[in-house]
C-alpha cells in the first residue's frame, strides 16, 4: 500500500514554457504531499507543503508565484514551473502519507530546460 | 527537529551485514527515527522507523541506543542493490502531516 505516483519521469522543454508535474497517491487519500527538488550530487530539499484545499506553504526562498502547486483533491497534486529557466533544471520529488504510515515518495521528475 | 549526522559514505562487502551509523544527540523525547534510501535517480524508499525499541522488518533492523543519542541500521545480507544513499532523519511525531528535512547521507557502496 502507500503508493505514490508521479508523472512524467522526465520531461525536456524550452527556456520559458511552463512545465507541469502531477502526484498522484494511489491507493489511499493525501491531505498533505510535500515536494522536493534535488540537484545533482545533493541532497533533497524541501520545496513546499501541498494542503488539499488550501494554499501551499513554501520554505523560505522559493518563489511561489515561479512554482505554482494545486492540490486540487485528496489523491492528487501539481507541481506547475512556470516560465522555467535552465537553472530549474532538476529532480522534484513528491511525497505523501496517508494517516497510519510514513512518508512515501514518488519516482520523481527530471527536468531539463534547454 | 533534531539534527543528524552520518559519515559521509561506507563501503561493505557483498553478503555481509552493513551497520549504518547516525547521531541524533539533540533527539527530543517525541521524535522518531526514521530511516529512508535513495536510489540512483529514483525517489527516496522508507525503510524502518522507531521511538526507542530496536525494530526489525523485511528490509532492515534499527538499533537505538538506551539514551536515544544514537542509532544503527542494519542490512543483514548485503547485496549490490543496497547500494544508495541511505538518510536518517529524526522527526516529531508519527501522524499529522509533519515534513521531513534530508540531510547529506550516507552513501552506501556494496562491492562484489
Amino acid at each position: 500500500g502507500a503508493v505514490v505516483s508521479q508523472h512524467p519521469s522526465w520531461v525536456i522543454c524550452k527556456s520559458g514554457t511552463s512545465v507541469k508535474i502531477e502526484c498522484r497517491s494511489l491507493d489511499f487519500q493525501a491531505t498533505t504531499m510535500f515536494w522536493y527538488r534535488q540537484f545533482p550530487k545533493q541532497s533533497l530539499m524541501l520545496m513546499a507543503t501541498s494542503n488539499e484545499g488550501s494554499k501551499a506553504t513554501y520554505e523560505q526562498g522559493v518563489e511561489k508565484d515561479k512554482f505554482l502547486i494545486n492540490h486540487a483533491s485528496l489523491t492528487l497534486s501539481t507541481l506547475t514551473v512556470t516560465s522555467a529557466h535552465p537553472e530549474d533544471s532538476s529532480f522534484y520529488i513528491c511525497s505523501a502519507r496517508d494517516r497510519v504510515s510514513p512518508l512515501h515518495f514518488g519516482n520523481g521528475t527530471r527536468l531539463t530546460v534547454t | 527537529d533534531a539534527k543528524t549526522t552520518q559519515p559521509p559514505s561506507m563501503d561493505c562487502a557483498e553478503g555481509r551485514a552493513a551497520n549504518l551509523p547516525c547521531n541524533h544527540s539533540t533527539i527530543s523525547g517525541n521524535e522518531y527515527v526514521y530511516w529512508y534510501r535513495q536510489i540512483h535517480s529514483q525517489g527516496p524508499q522508507y525503510i524502518i522507523h522507531g521511538l526507542k525499541n530496536n525494530e526489525t522488518n523485511e528490509m532492515a533492523s534499527l538499533i537505538i541506543t538506551e539514551d536515544r543519542k544514537s542509532s544503527t541500521l542494519i542490512l543483514p545480507h548485503a547485496t549490490l542493490r543496497d547500494t544508495a544513499v541511505y538518510y536518517c532523519i529524526v522527526r516529531a511525531g508519527i501522524q499529522g502531516a509533519q515534513k521531513l528535512v534530508f540531510g547529506q547521507g550516507t552513501r552506501l557502496t556494496i562491492n562484489p
